[in-house]
């Protein structure tokens, strides 16, 4: 079983949308759940972390942990196109490294 | 200031050549990881380096895979005898500390490999 599994469709939506995104993860031992950004032929960048469960807010974004169902989300609010980007859910199995779903290619039109 | 650099940007090899690819970390970090993004993979982990530890290999896929930290700065990641699908994005990442920060990597932009 994957550490951390994510859906990897494409998500085209119109400019001020929200845009939904989630993962599961399989080990409820697991506590950091972190979600990066990563834009066209470069690398990812850390977007917002989650220690245990819980909400996180920033800006338009939202980071969410349901622990008893081991699911991770991602909420952009009021979508703009300099959102469109590939989003990967993480989370870290051990003291090492990460763990990345495969994420998802989003496109906001303007 | 500087972020994480990777060299080359792009390498188009032969099967069965060497390729050697360099990162260069944010200085003052003493955590630097290897992962690989491929289409239908995602980013795999492939070593971590921290400090003067000796490094966590689980993630290299062979024993044509290794990577080496040189005076706890710049690391490079050597693929012997590659084969077609070792072709991928090669991306280093680096953090403030191991354990306690990791879930905070900075990401360089990559190094696209292709194998023909």
């Amino acid at each position: 079983q994957k550490e951390v599994e994510q859906d990897p469709g494409p998500l085209s939506v119109p400019e001020g949308a929200i845009v939904s995104l989630n993962c599961t993860y399989s080990n409820s031992a697991f506590q950091y759940f972190m979600w990066y950004r990563q834009y066209s032929r470069k690398g990812p960048e850390l977007l917002m972390y989650t220690y245990s469960s819980g909400n996180k807010e920033d800006g338009r974004f939202t980071a969410q942990v349901d622990k008893s169902s081991k699911y991770i989300s991602l909420f952009i609010r009021d979508s703009q196109p300099s959102d469109s980007a590939t989003y990967l859910c993480a989370t870290q199995p051990g003291n090492n490294r990460l763990a990345f779903g495969k994420g998802n290619q989003v496109v906001v039109i303007p | 200031g500087a972020g994480v650099s990777q060299s080359p940007s792009n390498k188009v090899t032969e099967k069965g050549k060497d390729v050697e690819l360099r990162c260069d970390p944010i200085s003052g970090h003493t955590a630097l990881y290897w992962y690989r993004q491929s289409l239908g993979q995602g980013l795999e982990f492939l070593i971590y380096f921290q400090g003067n530890s000796a490094p966590d290999k689980s993630g290299l896929p062979s024993d044509r895979f290794s990577a080496e930290r040189t005076g706890g700065s710049v690391s490079t990641l050597t693929i012997q005898r590659t084969q077609q699908e070792d072709s991928a994005v090669y991306l280093c990442a680096s953090s403030l500390r191991g354990a306690q920060s990791s879930y905070e990597q900075y990401f360089g932009p990559g190094t696209r490999l292709t194998v023909t």
